[in-house]
């Protein structure tokens, strides 16, 4: 069973729209992060969160956006999408932060 | 410049054979993490080292800080071993920070 579960698996958007991406964990850890795989490009760190708190972000663009209802969800908003936006956006959590990170299957984004 | 750079890029092998990555880093280190990412996508954890050698099954991973490299090892490699591995740097302090080298994509056949 997947330990944790990233929501939905495929997604398809319009330039200009906005999209939440969906991360749950039931592994009980408490820091969560984003990343992201474009093509032709090694998986890059977004955001890292411990106990619901932004503790590193990285991204340029406020366009990003996690949020964090619960300790275990770390979903991640993306308002006026761009072609350069499609990627495979993957979840990550650990139980420290100096921790074995432990991947969802990943959310593919395309921007048309 | 590139914090990690792996190599080869890429590696067919006959089954049975084995298979050895490397993975050097040009900046301080906390830990360094191999990741396989499957065809399909998905990334599996296969050690978290910071320094040192780790066993799990015919796997072997060296770290050492002071040649800023790490290794993978792979022996009598199957089939089921293609796809995609992964070394990852956390940078002192960084918390989980990781930066991930391009990969390191092999292939096995019969």
């Amino acid at each position: 069973d997947p330990k944790i579960i990233q929501k939905p698996k495929y997604l398809v958007a319009v330039t200009g729209s906005e999209k939440i991406l969906i991360c749950e964990q039931y592994l009980g850890h408490n820091a969560m992060y984003w990343y992201r795989q474009s093509a032709k490009k090694p998986l890059e760190f977004m955001f890292s969160y411990s106990y619901q708190k932004l503790m590193d972000n990285q991204t340029a663009s406020s366009r990003f956006q996690p949020q964090s209802s619960k300790k275990n969800h770390l979903d991640l908003q993306i308002t006026a999408l761009k072609p350069d936006d499609s990627a495979t956006y993957f979840c990550a959590s650990s139980q420290g932060q100096t921790e074995t990170l432990y991947f969802g299957s990943g959310t593919r984004l395309t921007v048309l | 410049g590139q914090q990690v750079q792996q190599s080869p890029a890429s590696l067919v092998l006959q089954e049975g054979e084995n298979a050895e990555l490397q993975c050097n880093f040009s900046t301080s280190l906390n830990s360094m993490q191999w990741f396989y990412q499957r065809p399909g996508g998905s990334l599996v954890s296969l050690f978290y080292n910071p320094s040192g050698t780790k066993h799990s099954g015919r796997l072997t991973s060296t770290t050492v800080i002071k040649e800023r490299r790490s290794s993978l090892h792979i022996s009598s490699s199957q089939t089921t071993d293609s796809g995609t591995y992964l070394c990852a740097l956390e940078r002192t302090s960084s918390g989980q920070k990781l930066v991930f080298g391009q990969g390191t994509i092999l292939k096995v056949y019969l």
